[in-house]
């Protein structure tokens, strides 16, 4: 089965610096790669995706890369403000019938923004 | 609200005890998803239907874990002869096959369990 790893556990980055999250999976079949923010207490929510026909995408602060020879995608969030800490989960599944099987998810990112 | 809805919000039960989770999916979304996650854990997968049809289960999932969806709009989870183990909050997810361009999977607010 499909094994997803996460660093760092914890990232401390100064407000308005950049955060970069990476992870690698072990499935090649994978090919469908989203990034969910969870604040304490509530349910996790996709912040963005990336399928495996591409390589790079981009949401204005928040852009994923994907390197799938490296089965390895990351999560870089640009300008960071206070509301972006959180902890943060990579997943990667298989698109199957027009759509995703079960996510395998990372252990989590938590990330602090200090002022 | 219009989102994925969970009762009950909060379960608390003895061991040895059978519990049921129920969860509503957003409207006319035809997959259905269990997730079981820890503190400090991401989600781990248990489960998915497409319609009333189990496609994928996990091979973490105990024999003791039974999953449903009758009529292909909401599920149920149960948990038979729970253990302390099983102290979890189980999140349920949908998502729909028909829209293209997106396979995103939108989260219920989750049921946690704590088994005394």
């Amino acid at each position: 089965g499909e094994n997803v790893e996460q660093h760092p556990s914890t990232l401390s980055v100064q407000e308005g610096d950049s955060a970069v999250i990476k992870c690698t999976y072990s499935d090649s079949a994978s090919n469908y790669f989203p990034w969910y923010k969870q604040e304490l207490g509530k349910r996790p929510q996709l912040i963005i995706d990336i399928r495996s026909n591409v390589g790079e995408k981009k949401d204005q602060r928040i852009a994923v890369t994907l390197n799938k020879t490296a089965k390895h995608f990351s999560l870089h969030i640009t300008e960071t403000q206070p509301e972006d800490s959180a902890v943060y989960f990579c997943a990667a599944s298989e698109d199957s019938g027009g759509g995703a099987d079960g996510l395998t998810f990372g252990k989590g990112t938590h990330l602090i923004i200090q002022p | 609200d219009t989102g994925v809805s969970q009762n009950p919000r909060h379960k608390i039960t003895k061991r040895g005890q059978n519990v049921t989770f129920r969860c509503d999916p957003i409207s006319e979304h035809n997959r259905l998803y269990w997730y079981r996650q820890t503190l400090g854990q991401g989600p781990e997968f248990l489960t998915y239907f497409q319609n009333e049809a189990q496609l994928e289960k996990s091979r973490l999932l105990s024999d003791r874990f039974s999953a449903e969806r009758p009529k292909g709009s909401f599920s149920t989870l149960e948990i038979q002869r729970t253990e302390q183990g099983d102290s979890a909050m189980y999140l349920c997810a949908s998502s729909s096959t028909h829209r293209t361009g997106t396979l995103e999977q939108y989260f219920g607010p989750g049921t946690r369990l704590t088994v005394t």
